[in-house]
């Protein structure tokens, strides 16, 4: 099925540990988002990028990193994982404002 | 700060019943969505109103755009447990794409 795929669904890391998050979408949009949600919060975004080469930071993008390594694929990176990153993260893609995000089924992060 | 509040943040009903849910803001938008989120899941979209005082149905769902910009309303007639989920709104005012979510409303329906 055409959307967005986030690898892995779930990950538990010790505190100071690196990971990356994958995120790909087939429908040849534009526009790619990280969020992360918690609970009582909503979404809050992480980091976006408006078109394939660019990068830009959104709420919350301390403690994080992204590439976007090509029109399909971005992902983003946990340099040094704290417990205040236990969170369930989602990327998105989007074509035109209107159109509305599609989102990934969401990767569940706990930092112990 | 959460830019959209939604209410009641949880709601729970019998099977035919009715409900409305709320997303109010002091922002103006230019967009805003609304969105459907089940356990383990991402956010589905639902609609995308525009334009102030927009009404759009899509089945048995009504979303309301207010006249202002600045708030929605989602009533839902004759709910199912199918209905049952996280409702999101969200606001949009930059011209690609970025959009602020409220902390959602949790409708549980049951038979």
């Amino acid at each position: 099925n055409a959307g967005v795929t986030q690898t892995p669904k779930f990950q538990v890391l010790k505190t100071g540990q690196s990971m990356t998050l994958q995120c790909a979408q087939d429908m040849n949009h534009n526009s790619m988002y990280w969020y992360r949600q918690d609970p009582g919060m909503g979404l809050r975004l992480i980091y976006y990028s408006a078109s394939e080469g660019t990068t830009d930071k959104g709420e919350v993008p301390n403690g994080y990193n992204v590439s976007r390594l090509n029109k399909r694929e971005f992902s983003l990176r946990l340099e040094s994982a704290a417990p205040s990153q236990t969170s369930v993260y989602f990327c998105a893609s989007s074509e035109a404002r209107v159109d509305g995000y599609t989102f990934g089924s969401g990767t569940r992060l706990t930092v112990v | 700060t959460q830019l959209l509040e939604q209410s009641p943040q949880f709601l729970s009903i019998q099977e035919g019943e009715n409900l409305t849910v709320y997303c109010n803001s002091s922002s103006v938008f230019s967009s805003l969505q609304w969105y459907r989120q089940e356990p383990g899941e991402g956010p589905v979209l639902l609609v995308t109103v525009v334009t102030g005082g927009e009404v759009k149905k899509l089945k048995r769902l009504t979303f309301q755009f207010g006249d202002a910009r600045k708030d929605s309303s989602l009533h839902i007639t004759a709910a199912q447990p199918g209905d049952t989920g996280l409702y999101l709104c969200a606001g949009g005012t930059d011209s690609w794409g970025k959009f602020q979510f409220g902390a959602g409303t949790q409708v549980v329906v049951t038979p």
